[in-house]
Parts: structure tokens; C-alpha cells; sequence
């Protein structure tokens, strides 16, 4: 059965970081990209970013609004991706799913809420 | 980059059908067949109902069906069931620089 749980989210002030991990299960997690999304109390949801698989180059794509800020990586022996956020915004609050896949993403996880506030 | 748009609200009586629809641009919905559909329930991670259109993952209802047509994209769920109350989100490839869009989302009602 895949699995995926998010962990590390939490409460964090304005301009700090925080680091997201996303530990996979029930699938070769080496084989496919990672993508993370979020969404924010009561709205929709927002691409935030993926990495490809190594086979792909292992790169990674963000949206306009973290890009700079972010950073997705992968520990494929681990099986976890990780989600690096620095310079936190308020806007930043919201629930940060993990999923597994680009074009098609089939799998999410359960989500870990973040909050920025001061 | 602009959101998908999406009706809020859509409803229907148990067994009836209801269509969902989902406008972008030829940036996005119009120029790729990369648009799926997802299924949230309050407090829950959203579910994969539809992918590249109109494929179903499996494991997912043949009650749910996609389609697109230019610009705009569209969910039916036929045979509506009271475990389909929900919100459904589109989303659509957008190209090298915007990647991916949402749509703003439509809660379906089944009344």
C-alpha cells in the first residue's frame, strides 16, 4: 500500500524557516518525481513545487510564489523528500501536502499544517 | 497566473448527474491534455478522480467521467451518491514557466 506522511510542520515566526519531510512507502520511491502542494485555511489548493526522479535529473521546479525561498529535495536510500522553507511569509500559512507524481498524481498525503504568524 | 474558473456550487438529486466546468486558456486547459480532476472531503487530503482528461485512476467509479473541449474542460459524475458531496478542484498543466494552474474550486451539493 503507498503510503506518504508529511511531517514537521508547525508554528514559526515571520522571516524563519522550517523543513518539511515527506516519508514515502509501498512503492520504489527512487522511480518517480515528488511533487508538494498546499492550501491555505478555507481556500483552494496551490502547486508549490516538484523534483524529478534522478532518471529525469533529479532538477526541480517551483511556483513564482516560493521560488527563491523554497527548496524540494529527495533522499532516495531514505525514501523521503523534503521541503526546505526559508523567509516565511504569513501568506505561507497553510496545510503542505506531499504527492506522488507530475501529470498524474495519484497519491497524497495526509498534510501538515503551517503557520506563520508572530 | 490566473486561476482556472470554476462554478462554486452545483447540485443534483441522488441518481441524477451533475457537470462540473473548468475554463482556462490555450496556455493551459486548451493547449495540453494534462487536466485532472480531484475529489476533497472537509479535513481530508484531496483524491486523483481523473487524469490527462479523462482517464480514471483505478479503483475510482465509471460514474466519473472528463472531457474537454477548446478552453474549457469538464467533470460528470452520473448516478450522484451522497458519498459525493464534496469539493472537486480542476487543474491543468500550464507550460515550462507556470507548470501547474487550479481551478477555484465548486462544492457539490446532493441535495
Amino acid at each position: 500500500e503507498v503510503q506518504l506522511v508529511e511531517s514537521g510542520g508547525g508554528l514559526v515566526q515571520p522571516g524563519r524557516s522550517l523543513r518539511l519531510s515527506c516519508t514515502a512507502s509501498g512503492f520504489t520511491f527512487g522511480d518517480y518525481a515528488m511533487s508538494w502542494f498546499r492550501q491555505a485555511p478555507g481556500k483552494g489548493l496551490e502547486w508549490v513545487g516538484f523534483i524529478r526522479s534522478k532518471a529525469y535529473g533529479g532538477t526541480t521546479e517551483y511556483a513564482a510564489s516560493v521560488k527563491g525561498r523554497f527548496t524540494i529535495s529527495r533522499d532516495d536510500s531514505k525514501s523521503i523528500a523534503y521541503l526546505q522553507m526559508n523567509s516565511l511569509k504569513t501568506e505561507d500559512t497553510a496545510v503542505y501536502y506531499c504527492t506522488r507524481g507530475l501529470h498524474r498524481v495519484d497519491y497524497w498525503g495526509q498534510g501538515t499544517l503551517v503557520t506563520v504568524s508572530s | 497566473q490566473s486561476a482556472l474558473t470554476q462554478p462554486p456550487s452545483a447540485s443534483g438529486s441522488p441518481g441524477q448527474s451533475v457537470t462540473i466546468s473548468c475554463t482556462g486558456t490555450s496556455s493551459d486547459v486548451g493547449g495540453y491534455n494534462y487536466v485532472s480532476w480531484y475529489q476533497q472531503h472537509p479535513g481530508k487530503a484531496p483524491k486523483l478522480m481523473i487524469y490527462e482528461v479523462s482517464k480514471r485512476p483505478s479503483g475510482v467509479p465509471d460514474r466519473f467521467s472528463g472531457s474537454k473541449s477548446g478552453n474549457t474542460a469538464s467533470l460528470t459524475v452520473s448516478g450522484l451518491q451522497a458519498e459525493d458531496e464534496a469539493d472537486y478542484y480542476c487543474s491543468s498543466y500550464a507550460g515550462s514557466n507556470n507548470f501547474y494552474v487550479f481551478g477555484t474550486g465548486t462544492k457539490v451539493t446532493v441535495l
